[in-house]
């Protein structure tokens, strides 16, 4: 079985300041790791994905997500936020295969960039 | 514009009545995903389809029906079974073993 935690449920930051959104997941094989990002009243889209190789996977719009093996982890970082990224945030897990009806969804992180 | 449309984005019922929750892609993908979305709990899994005429009950499927009659479309229907049906619900579309999903725009349920 796989999880995945979102410890922060909602992260308010001041706009321009770095802001960072933590993933853990939890599982006994490896893992593809993904973001999405909801708007309000909007479906999700992927802002990023680790599938394999490089650790560090970066967003068009200045996110980025470092996989981290040994701490199970995939945190969200961007290192100045603009008020048009407040929105909710969801980490998402899947091991390679398994499909995406086997895709585990955290709660979700909601970030308030306050001007 | 390739992409997945739900319709409506709002829809109020009365309890006690099923509704249909309309969902259509052009991405010809073959597997098609129905979420339901509660605040603080994340996505839910419904139902999916892997291949047209055929489902799959997904973690929360009791009080909800599906069809998978042409690939482009894959309806939801809540019924009165479902003891609380007002939630947002998402369509998601994919390619079976690729590694991205794609959302719908969502519908909004309230039953009153």
């Amino acid at each position: 079985a796989q999880s995945v935690t979102q410890l922060d449920s909602q992260v308010p930051v001041f706009e321009e300041a770095p802001v960072e959104l933590r993933c853990n997941y939890s599982s006994s094989v490896s893992v593809y790791l993904f973001w999405y990002v909801q708007y309000p009243n909007q479906g999700l889209q992927l802002l990023l994905k680790y599938l394999s190789g490089s650790t560090l996977v970066e967003s068009i719009n200045g996110f980025e997500a470092e996989f981290n093996k040994s701490q199970t982890s995939f945190h969200l970082r961007k290192p100045s936020v603009h008020i048009s990224d407040t929105a909710e945030y969801f980490c998402a897990v899947r091991r390679p295969g398994g499909g995406y009806q086997k895709v585990t969804f955290g709660t979700g992180t909601k970030l308030q960039v306050i001007p | 514009d390739g992409g997945i449309t739900q319709s409506p984005k709002y829809l109020f019922r009365k309890e006690g009545q099923n509704v249909t929750l309309s969902c259509e892609q052009n991405l010809n993908h073959d597997a098609m995903y129905w979420y339901r979305q509660d605040p603080g709990q994340g996505l839910r899994l419904i139902y999916y389809s892997q291949i047209v005429n055929d489902f799959q009950k997904g973690d929360i499927a009791e009080g909800y029906s599906v069809s998978r009659e042409k690939k482009e479309s894959f309806p939801l229907t809540v019924t009165s079974a479902q003891k609380n049906p007002t939630a947002f619900y998402l369509c998601a579309s994919g390619i079976p073993g690729g590694d991205t999903q794609y959302f719908g725009p969502g519908t909004r349920l309230t039953v009153l």
